[in-house]
């Protein structure tokens, strides 16, 4: 239950596309939910966040949509350049409690 | 943001011999540090959570003889692998937060090597 599910496990977007990943999680009692970006040989830095009483939060070219019925949320990377390609881990907490993280989906931005 | 600093960034020991790993709050003070292990293409893996001044809260699995952690102070938090091996090479991962709740921060991790 403590489980959150990230998919794709790797995606490639051209320069100017949309990139999306998606994550879904099972306790209901997760009330946080963090996306961080991870570069190479780089700790993780934190992108943008989203707590379950919105559906969409954005950010520039960023943007969280949540689905709190479905237990669902993904980001959105609008105009994705190749300066984004890194490796993107949602995650989401109870209280407070640790981060569960998901599983990390690497992206490249192709020119 | 805040600023989470960890040292050193990267380090090359010898089978048998302890690495200590230093993670340093530069510009709050953290009630509770946690401590990651990061493998090739993996996800981050909590090792352990530690509140300064108390002991460290390790995750099932993880060797608390193996990985000593010290939170002596309220922006430091040491990690020691002690007895390296091969097998201890990863990338740790440090990150600490100002209030229970409160928003994460990372530092820039150390890649850790035994030969």
């Amino acid at each position: 239950q403590q489980q959150v599910k990230q998919s794709p496990q790797s995606l490639i977007v051209q320069k100017g596309g949309i990139s999306i990943i998606n994550c879904a999680y099972e306790n209901t009692a997760f009330d946080y939910f963090p996306w961080y970006q991870q570069f190479p040989g780089k700790g993780p830095a934190l992108l943008i966040a989203i707590r379950p009483d919105v559906s969409e939060k954005k950010e520039g070219r960023f943007t969280i949509s949540f689905n709190k019925s479905a237990k669902q949320f993904s980001l959105h990377i609008m105009d994705s350049q190749p300066g984004d390609s890194a490796t993107y881990f949602c995650a989401a907490r109870a209280g407070s409690y640790q981060l569960t993280f998901g599983k990390g989906t690497k992206l490249s931005v192709i020119p | 943001g805040a600023v989470v600093s960890q040292h050193p960034s990267w380090v090359i020991c010898k089978s048998g011999t302890s690495v200590k790993i230093e993670c340093r709050s530069l510009d709050f003070q953290a009630t509770t540090m946690f401590w990651y292990r990061q493998f090739p293409k993996q996800s981050l893996m909590l090792m352990a959570t530690s509140n300064e001044g108390s002991k460290a809260t390790y995750e099932q699995g993880v060797e608390k003889d193996k990985f000593l952690i010290n939170h002596a102070s309220l922006t430091l938090s040491t990690l020691t692998v002690t007895s390296a091996h091969p097998e201890d090479s990863s990338f740790y991962i440090c990150s600490a937060r100002l209030a229970a709740g409160g928003e994460l921060f990372f530092g820039e991790g150390s890649r850790l090597t035994v030969l």
